[in-house]
């Protein structure tokens, strides 16, 4: 199965400030179709997860524009221009390229 | 509006069984495929298993093959989840949450199983 490793796993920052989440997977996520299938999720405390970004950069309906997903082949990244309180929680990257869909482990951003 | 509704979860003894239900509504079921995802307490999101459409290919993660079942009833919109021989470690939230392209996008609030005796 392809392997997902997010870093930081823990992401302090203040308000207003910008934060950044990698995600990288053990083999392109390049599929033989020409997509990508790189989603980002968020998590907030007790709720259920969120699809924020499909395929590597397109934005969810309703996410703020504050959140841009970017990156290829292996190397991936979710951007928060300004962070806010209601971004706190868990976020996790998924592949769909290559079955089964694998998780990354979750960073959990928090304010400082 | 998306909306899923997992039922069915709750407190089970290692070995005991349970039926998981998850009731779907605002969008056509019978064209999405479907899964079943779990969190075990504290920790992070596993991809359990998966249906299609008309529940003819399905797929389960190792740890549950041959004692999990999905299933599904098209006309009732409904997604069903079978569990037998449970253990300790499939103590967990488990979500309902409908398939899109190769992933997922709308997932329902969940519901608990503890396997414990």
């Amino acid at each position: 199965d392809v392997v997902m490793t997010q870093s930081p796993l823990s992401l302090p920052v203040t308000l207003g400030q910008p934060a950044s989440i990698s995600c990288r997977s053990s083999q392109s996520l390049v599929h033989s179709n020409g997509n990508t299938y790189l989603d980002w999720f968020q998590q907030r405390p007790g709720q259920s997860p969120r699809r924020l970004i499909y395929e590597v950069s397109s934005r969810d309906s309703g996410v703020p524009d504050r959140f841009s997903g970017s990156g290829s082949g292996t190397d991936f990244t979710l951007k928060i221009s300004r962070v806010e309180a209601e971004d706190v929680g868990v976020y996790y990257c998924l592949q769909g390229t290559h079955w089964p869909p694998t998780f990354g482990q979750g960073t959990k951003l928090e304010i400082k | 509006e998306v909306h899923l509704v997992e039922s069915g979860g709750g407190l089970v003894q290692p070995g005991g069984s349970l039926r998981l239900s998850c009731a779907a509504s605002g969008f056509t079921f019978s064209t999405s495929w479907m899964l079943w995802v779990r969190q075990a307490p504290g920790k992070g999101l596993e991809w359990v298993a998966n249906m299609n459409q008309d529940g003819s290919d399905k797929y389960y993660v190792g740890s549950v093959k041959g004692r999990f079942s999905i299933s599904r009833d098209n006309a009732k919109s409904s997604l069903y989840l079978q569990m037998n021989s449970l253990r300790a470690e499939d103590t967990a939230v488990y979500y309902c949450a409908r398939g899109v392209s190769r992933t997922t996008d709308f997932w329902g609030q969940g519901t608990l199983v503890t396997v414990s005796s």
